[in-house]
């Protein structure tokens, strides 16, 4: 597609279970990151991957929460053992470049709330 | 790491009428200052960015000022028009770094 792509676009869970959130990011695009933003609050950043180099995970709130990005395009965020807490909108975003070079582009988020 | 401090947090004007957003950074070696704008409900999108070797940047009614001795740089949108409200996100990018860091967004409403 024309922009970055996110999957689901709302998900409910229960407390306790595992999610996955999907980002398809443009194509070509070498930046991918993953931002958090919880209802009326900004963008906490969580991790970032660049082409093939190991990705930055120094965002990643706690064990529970793991990201991978699979052959430098697709990537999935994981969280594991969902707390109400963890209830946010997550936005995925990339970049043709890294961040100082170019603009990044957002996908829609996946609205995650935790019961 | 980078700190980004951005205020107000909520900000009302009268349509015409002129609207400053101001962020302060920590990091001096932070050299690309963005502003995105996010719209109810919609993803944030780059209205105008600045890099560190100039001080001022224009792009019709909206114009960003960036004061490196001082750390900081503020957004002006002027002839405000309803369709400006939104909350909008400043950021920056540390040199030798390799992630924005948001500030956390200005609710600018533009009453009629």
């Amino acid at each position: 597609g024309a922009g970055v792509s996110q999957s689901p676009s709302n998900k409910v869970t229960e407390k306790g279970k595992d999610v996955e959130l999907r980002c398809d990011p443009i194509s070509g695009h070498t930046a991918l990151y993953w931002y958090r933003q919880s209802l009326g609050q900004g963008l906490e950043f969580l991790i970032y991957f660049q082409g093939n180099s190991a990705p930055d995970k120094s965002g990643l709130p706690s064990d529970r929460f793991s990201a991978e990005r699979t052959g430098g395009s697709v990537s999935t965020l994981t969280i594991q053992r969902t707390q109400q807490e963890d209830s946010a909108v997550y936005l995925c975003a990339s970049s043709p470049t890294s961040g100082n070079t170019g603009e990044l582009f957002f996908g829609e988020g996946s609205r995650l709330t935790v019961l | 790491g980078e700190n980004v401090e951005q205020h107000p947090s909520t900000l009302s004007v009268q349509e015409g009428d002129s609207a400053v957003i101001k962020c302060t950074y920590s990091d001096s070696a932070s050299n690309y200052f963005p502003w995105y704008k996010q719209e109810l409900g919609k993803r944030p999108q780059l209205i105008i960015d600045i890099r560190s070797n100039v001080g001022e940047k224009k792009d019709q009614r909206i114009a960003v000022t960036l004061n490196k001795t001082a750390k900081h740089f503020s957004l002006h949108i002027t002839e405000t028009q309803p369709e400006d409200s939104a909350v909008y996100f400043c950021a920056s990018f540390p040199g030798g770094g390799n992630k924005l860091t948001f500030g956390t967004g200005t609710q600018l409403k533009v009453e009629l």
